[in-house]
């Protein structure tokens, strides 16, 4: 089982809101970590999101939009992306990372398509 | 402008060695860590290993320790990836990664390179 579990896809039409997930693997609980956020579009290098712990430990990109936010569900064991008002821009691959027992572990990303 | 600029794509045949390069500019190099990340083709992101170029610290992904050498000349503010004998299965895209120490550990990879894009055929 992966660390780090997102969905392969999720499609969602244009200013429309998009949650993506980021479920931990069992017995690693999310509370603990920060979690990272990074889109890749195709041909070109992932570039970072943003970071979340918590409400009082989160951190946004430089440059990134508001409209990009991170948050939790501990019921899920899982970190959340929220895309608010979707753009054709955002039509890419999100990918989640955690730093575990000091390695870092991206997540198996999810491809988003604005319809 | 803070940027990673990684060395070109390469062709090389099963067995032959490779160096490829990463050069910080724009930013103290000896004060932050590069990382390597790995991505095959139509595949997800694999983290490789980091250095911290300041004392040569380094650690690698229990997936790639002994299959790879991370190193790095402070001097010219480059970091390196090399294998000693490629396989087929290295043919990938390869992105060096910025990141920092924060109170709890490595942060984000906020500033990555441009890739490159590593093809091993005979």
């Amino acid at each position: 089982q992966a660390v780090l579990t997102q969905p392969a896809s999720l499609s969602a039409s244009p200013g429309a809101s998009a949650s993506l997930t980021c479920t931990l693997r069992s017995g690693i609980n999310v509370g603990t970590y920060r979690i990272y956020w990074y889109q890749q579009k195709p041909g070109s290098p992932p570039q970072y999101l943003l970071r979340y712990k918590s409400d009082s430990d989160k951190q946004q990109g430089s440059g990134v939009p508001s409209r990009f936010s991170g948050s939790k569900d501990a019921s899920a064991n899982a970190g959340i992306l929220l895309i608010s008002g979707l753009q054709s821009e955002d039509e890419a691959d999100y990918y989640c990372m955690i730093w575990h027992s000091s390695a870092s572990v991206f997540g198996t990303g999810t491809k988003v398509t604005v319809l | 402008e803070v940027q990673l600029v990684q060395s070109g794509a390469e062709v090389k045949k099963p067995g032959e060695s490779l160096k490829i390069s990463c050069k910080g500019s724009g930013y103290s190099f000896t004060s932050y860590w590069i990382g390597w990340v790995r991505q095959m083709p139509g595949k997800g992101l694999e983290w490789m290993g980091i250095i911290y170029p300041g004392d040569s610290d380094t650690r690698y992904s229990p997936s790639f320790q002994g299959q790879v050498t991370i190193s790095a000349d402070k001097s010219i503010s480059t970091a390196y990836l090399q294998w000693s004998s490629l396989k087929a299965s290295d043919t990938a895209m390869y992105y060096c990664v910025r990141t920092e120490w924060e109170l709890l550990g490595l942060g984000a990879f906020d500033i990555w390179g441009q890739g490159t894009m590593v093809t091993v055929s005979s």
